[in-house]
């Protein structure tokens, strides 16, 4: 069993509506992060947060925006999107620096589709 | 910047073969090094890694990797592959101490009876 958990597992939405993609875990990790996946490509980098600041956005269009509340916690709030947008999206979490053994721990994905 | 190349897109094996993935990168830093597998409708669950030391690494599932430096490889390989093995397999590089993981463009493996 995965220790990140995501919700929902699968989200169909319109161009118009608002919803959020959250994340959980208990490992203690200081990291997290959003990828997004394509069909028969790797996962690509989103965001990512480190103590709860975000540290890094890979360029990520506005109608995408992540938050961090606490340390076990991770949302993406979406608004706006467009079909192209549609598929799997996928949080992750680490150590960070220090006691960092580079390993990611990824959770089971909220596939999203936009009409 | 460190890049990652899996010289197979797709794998077709037998069950009960033996199965062999490529993986080669580049970095001017040291690096860890990981394979990940995805499963159909799954996300990405860590087969086995390599951190420094011994340059055979086993993992779960079976599986095994080497490192290899002088040739900056680190392939993947499993003695005899199930039904079950049929997946997406990521190879992945990340900078030591912190850093983005980056990802190889996938290799699909297909086990057929």
């Amino acid at each position: 069993d995965t220790e990140v958990t995501q919700t929902p597992k699968h989200l169909v939405m319109g161009m118009t509506n608002k919803k959020s993609l959250k994340c959980e875990q208990h490992m203690g990790h200081r990291a997290m992060y959003w990828y997004k996946q394509k069909a028969k490509k790797p996962p690509e980098l989103m965001f990512v947060y480190s103590y709860e600041k975000l540290s890094i956005n890979e360029s990520v269009p506005s109608r995408f925006s992540p938050e961090c509340p606490n340390s076990s916690l991770l949302n993406l709030h979406l608004h706006a999107l467009q079909p192209e947008d549609s598929a799997l999206y996928l949080c992750a979490s680490s150590q960070v620096r220090g006691g960092n053994t580079g390993e990611l721990f990824f959770g089971e994905g909220s596939r999203l589709t936009v009409l | 910047a460190q890049s990652v190349t899996q010289l197979d897109s797709q794998v077709p094996v037998f069950e009960e073969a033996p199965v062999e993935l490529r993986c080669n990168y580049s970095s001017s830093v040291s690096v860890y090094l990981f394979w990940y597998v995805q499963y159909p409708n799954q996300g990405l669950q860590l087969l086995l890694k390599y951190l420094s030391g011994s340059t055979l690494v086993k993992g779960i599932n079976g599986f095994e990797a080497e490192f290899n430096k002088s040739q900056t490889s680190f392939h993947l390989r499993k003695p005899s592959v199930h039904i079950s093995d049929t997946a997406e397999y990521f190879c992945a590089v990340r900078r030591r101490g912190w850093g983005k993981l980056q990802f190889g463009a996938g290799t699909q493996v297909v086990v057929t009876p």
